[in-house]
Formats: structure tokens, sequence, C-alpha cells
């Protein structure tokens, strides 16, 4: 069975940083794109980041480059997003999904909350 | 500008049809969507590909009651025999240049 399950999320003062991670199984994880979509408490589905296969191409949404970085480890079957200087505005739910184009299989979601 | 736009909220009874839509921007008519639904306190979940010429390929376990098709820019999602666990969100999603967009989000009830 396709599943990614998602963890690191929690309590963060402005400023600080996080690493989420999304730990894949049921299917050959190396050769499959991945991205990072967040949605804020209320609000809809905003893309954050992607990466390649292989990890050697990577894009950002304009609001988190510079700040977010995305990485996998095809070896431990693992997708990170490494998030720093957080604002309040980065509080929302971070899921990471599987596909290049069009998001085949979502993971259940884990809560970032940016509060002092 | 790629934008993908949807209605806030539809509404249904119980066992009757609804069509959703999803309307792509001045230039993206050829573009294909993908379509997700996440229903309350979930994870999105997968449920088709659907192309300009109105083809479309579900998801794993997607019940039939899931179609999709299109006109110009629009793409639909119908749902029929609406059952009670069919209220959610449904959200377009397509890509653009090194990025993914989404629609804002349809909120259907069903009554």
């Amino acid at each position: 069975e396709v599943q990614l399950v998602e963890s690191g999320g929690g309590l963060v003062q402005p400023g600080g940083s996080l690493r989420l991670s999304c730990a894949a199984s049921g299917f050959t994880f190396s050769s499959y794109w991945m991205h990072w979509v967040r949605q804020a408490p209320g609000k809809g589905l905003v893309w954050v980041s992607r990466i390649n296969s292989d990890g050697s191409s990577t894009s950002y949404a304009d609001s988190v480059k510079g700040r977010f970085t995305i990485s996998r480890d095809n070896a431990k079957n693992t997708l990170y997003l490494q998030m720093n200087s957080l604002r309040a505005e980065d509080t929302a739910v971070y899921y990471c999904a599987r596909g290049r184009e069009l998001l085949s299989r979502w993971g259940q979601g884990t809560l970032v909350t940016v509060s002092s | 500008q790629l934008v993908l736009t949807q209605s806030p909220s539809a509404s249904a009874s119980l066992g009757a049809s609804v069509k959703l839509t999803c309307t792509l921007s001045s230039g993206h008519s050829s573009y294909a969507i993908a379509w997700h639904q996440q229903q309350p306190e979930k994870g999105p979940r997968y449920l088709m590909k659907l192309n300009s010429d109105g083809s479309h390929s579900k998801g794993d376990g997607i019940p039939d009651r899931f179609s999709g098709s299109s006109s110009g820019a629009e793409r639909y999602l119908t749902i029929s025999s609406l059952q009670s666990e069919d209220e959610a969100d449904y959200y377009c999603q397509t890509w653009g240049t090194g990025s993914l967009v989404f629609g804002g989000g349809t909120k259907l009830t069903v009554l």
C-alpha cells in the first residue's frame, strides 16, 4: 500500500526553524518527483516546493524562496522540507505529495504553527 | 498568468447529481487538470486527471459515480448519486513552468 507519512510539525517562534519529514512506502520512491503543499487554517491548497526524482532539480513558490529548502534521501525513502526564518503566515498544515505534474498520492499532513 | 477559478460553494440533495466547474485562465484552454477531494479534517485525495478533450483517468478506487468532462476552458467534475461522504472540498490543480497551481476550491454540501 502506498503511504506518505509527514512528521516534524509543531509550534515555533517567528524567526525560528523547523524540518519536516515525509516517509514514503509502498512504491519506488526514487522514481517519483515529490512536492510540498500547504493549507493555512480555513484556506485552500497552496503549492510550496517540488523536487525531481534524483534531487538534482528543485523549485519554490516565491513566498518561501530563500527561506525553505526541499531535499530527499532516496536511500531512506524520505522527503524533507527545511524551513528557516519562519513567519506567522507560514502557519499551515503541510502535505507531501507524489507526482510530477499531477499529484496522485497525498499524505495526511503535519501542522506547523508559527507564534510567539 | 495561469489561474484556475472555482465557485466557492455548491449544494445538491442526497441521491442527486452535481457538476462542479473549474475555469482555466485565458490562453490556457488546452491544459489538463487534476481533481482532488478533501473531506473534513482529512488530507486531499486524488480523483482524476482530466484532459482538454474530456478524456479522463481516475485514481485507484474512485467510484464510477465520479466523472469528468471538458468544454473550452472549462473543466467539470460530475458526481452522481450523491452520498453523504461526498460532502467535501473539491480542488482543481494544474501545472505551469516549474510550479503547480490550485483553484480556490469548491465546498460541496450534500442536503
